[in-house]
């Protein structure tokens, strides 16, 4: 089974609808990510967790919200979609004390595809 | 300018071929430096960390240069399979910053 898993995997809906994206871990760790990657371009981190008590805003927060639910998972609600929030959004855990070479290492869900028409 | 900038290519090369890919910085304190992989539209994976002394796993060798704020990534005898996205990632207290990634397609 995958370490990192998302839901939906794909999404197709329409603009000004409320999208719930939703990831869930196995690893254990505490640090919980949502990126978004749109065409050509890197990552850009939206929303970032390092426990249960802690969210921060990342890099692109408007337009999103994300809860902590627990350890194991970290959910990403668009609140009202519009179609340049079409993209490819990944989520991710890591852990600061992955040992020699892992320290801070991002270990990726499948990604979840979504169109806002 | 972006904290993180990368050659974004495309490199096409033959197999066999060395191909090196290049990576700078801004943030001067940013604590570890990563290469991952990406296919086509999927999950990035982790490729190597990059240190100071250099590492090398196989075909790869990763370098970090601190002075100069540089990354680099070799790849040697390159292989149909290393198709894909190379993407640098610096990360500074728990938060990873990616470049937009570098396209290599090895060609035969």
């Amino acid at each position: 089974d995958a370490d990192v898993t998302q839901t939906p995997r794909n999404r197709i809906t329409k603009t000004g609808k409320r999208i719930m994206l939703e990831c869930s871990q196995t690893k254990g760790h505490d640090r919980m990510y949502w990126y978004r990657q749109d065409p050509g371009l890197g990552l850009r981190l939206i929303y970032y967790s390092f426990d249960v008590k802690d969210i921060n805003k990342g890099e692109i927060s408007d337009g999103y919200s994300v809860s902590r639910q627990a350890q194991a998972k970290f959910s990403l609600s668009l609140e009202s979609a519009i179609p340049n929030q079409t993209a490819l959004y990944f989520c991710a855990t890591s852990d600061p004390g992955g040992g020699a070479g892992r320290a801070d290492t991002q270990y990726f869900g499948p990604g979840t595809r979504l169109t806002v028409l | 300018r972006k904290e993180v900038e990368q050659d974004p290519g495309p490199f096409n090369v033959p197999e066999g071929a060395t191909v090196a890919f290049n990576c700078t910085y801004s943030n001067s304190a940013s604590q570890s430096f990563f290469w991952y992989r990406q296919d086509c539209r999927k999950e990035p994976k982790l490729l190597m960390s990059v240190y100071s002394s250099g590492n090398e796993d196989g075909r790869f060798t990763a370098q970090l240069n601190r002075a100069s704020q540089y990354i680099s990534l070799l790849i040697r005898d390159s292989k149909l399979s290393d198709s894909a996205t190379y993407l640098c990632v610096v990360n500074n207290a728990g938060k990873s910053t990616f470049g937009d990634g570098t396209t290599l397609t090895v060609k035969p």
